[in-house]
């Protein structure tokens, strides 16, 4: 199985931007779609991303993701920050009988 | 619109079996398209995901918790169920469940605390 690293925390000021990473060990980060989730204190995560880069219905359009096989990592980028954006933001990915998910990033907007 | 509830007691003593379902409403369990999987979240920890299942059966583990886990479906009820077996206070966590290896709809996730 392959792990899925974020970094522990990000933080920028409101109106900028910032990229989360999240980098696959083994196995190519092309391989398998990742998704991005939201997650607020005391709430269910929701998507803000899947397949990659495909934005949900009702995300709006400052977030966006990516891969790099360069690095293989992909990566979930929040443009024009608000404060409404600090959260907690998970990436996964899954294969044919395996989902795994990276250990989180908590972005605060100060 | 699709919604998953969990269900199950919020207190379970330690080498006991703990037991959760998982109720599917606006949408059949049966879909071929997906499967329906549990993840938990550990107090103040990341996501960890159990298992999933299809509406054949099929199940999928996760490899590190494979030994103690069983999930299991009811199409008739429109629900499907998870038993964690032989708990310890590492267990303790929030209890999600969500359809597809996407994880595109959650539920509210319930609280199960592992203690004498």
């Amino acid at each position: 199985n392959f792990m899925l690293t974020q970094p522990h925390s990000v933080s920028e000021s409101p109106g900028k931007t910032v990229t989360i990473s999240c980098t696959r060990s083994s196995g190519s980060i092309a391989s398998n779609y990742v998704q991005w989730y939201q997650q607020r204190p005391g709430s269910s995560p929701t998507t803000v991303m899947y397949e990659d880069k495909q934005r949900p219905s009702g995300v709006p359009d400052r977030f966006s993701g990516s891969i790099d096989s360069s690095s293989n990592s992909a990566s979930l980028t929040v443009s024009g920050l608000k404060t409404e954006d600090e959260a907690d933001y998970y990436c996964q990915s899954y294969d044919t009988s395996n989902v795994v998910f990276g250990g989180g990033t908590k972005l605060t907007v100060l | 619109q699709l919604q998953l509830q969990e269900s199950g007691p919020g207190l379970v003593k330690p080498s006991e079996t703990l037991s959760l379902t998982c109720t599917v409403s606006g949408g059949s369990i049966s879909s071929r398209s997906h499967s329906w999987g549990w993840i938990r979240q550990s107090p103040g920890k990341g996501l960890e995901w159990i298992g999933s299942i299809y509406y054949s059966g099929s199940t999928y583990y996760n490899p590190s918790l494979k030994s103690r886990v069983t999930i299991s479906i009811d199409t008739s009820k429109n629900q499907f169920s998870l038993r964690l077996s032989s708990v310890t206070a590492a267990d303790t966590a929030v209890y999600y469940c969500a359809r597809g290896f996407r994880c595109d709809y959650w539920g509210q996730g319930t609280l199960v605390t592992v203690s004498s």
